[in-house]
């Protein structure tokens, strides 16, 4: 059974500090794909990224990025130089080609980044 | 491309009352998801559609849940006898085939039984 977690319910930093979210996920299929989702307080879900499988590459988007790592079964985003802006319920989702792509995400993590 | 809308964006109702939703997807987009957030918690799976047909149900979907996709569109999701624990947000997504993996997301449906 396919399982997220996402161990650090809330982290607060202040502006311009460094943050690293960490998800850890379980799952049986080869193929699948691992999501970052930002939840600001309006409640929509942002899209963030996706990685699949097949591609271990670590990606970097402006102040965004993203390690990938199937030994440790991680997928991990840090945010660097955080802003104010960045204050949301951030969640990490898995969904696996045998699932019929449903998606699992962890309870996610609420970072509050403070001036 | 006008992305998954839903309707209503809010509902409140009480306790006992039947509550329907409705979730256009994104045009041609064959699958459609229900999934159910709770205060607190990340989104979990209820059930989804291929075109008209229902394929999978979460056992999460109690009987007082039901969901439609009557001609392959737009998606309706209706509780009846509703329960202070239904209050949840409700989100519907579409996805392609070939790119089934890519879910979009609507905005929600905000259900609060008083």
């Amino acid at each position: 059974a396919q399982k997220v977690t996402q161990a650090q319910t809330e982290i607060s930093v202040v502006e311009k500090e460094d943050v690293t979210l960490d998800c850890v996920y379980e799952t049986r299929d080869t193929t699948y794909y691992l999501f970052w989702y930002k939840q600001p307080p309006s409640g929509e879900l942002v899209f963030l990224i996706r990685r699949n499988s097949f591609d271990e590459q670590n990606e970097i988007s402006g102040r965004y990025s993203w390690n990938f790592q199937k030994s440790t079964s991680s997928f991990n985003f840090t945010i660097t130089a955080s802003q104010v802006v960045d204050s949301a319920v951030y969640f990490c989702a898995l969904s696996e080609r045998g699932s019929n792509y449903k998606l699992t995400f962890g309870k996610g993590t609420l970072l509050t980044v403070n001036p | 491309d006008t992305g998954v809308s839903q309707d209503p964006r809010h509902k409140i109702t009480k306790r006992g009352q039947n509550v329907t939703f409705r979730c256009d997807p994104i045009s041609e987009h064959n699958r459609l998801y229900w999934y159910r957030q709770t205060l607190g918690q990340g989104p979990e799976f209820l059930t989804y559609f291929q075109n008209e047909a229902q394929l999978e149900k979460s056992r999460l979907l109690s009987d007082r849940f039901s969901a439609e996709r009557p001609k392959g569109s737009f998606s309706t999701l209706e509780i009846q006898r509703t329960e202070q624990g239904d209050s949840a947000m409700y989100l519907c997504a579409s996805s392609s085939a070939g790119t089934y993996y890519e879910q979009y997301f609507g905005p929600g449906t905000r259900l609060t039984v008083t």
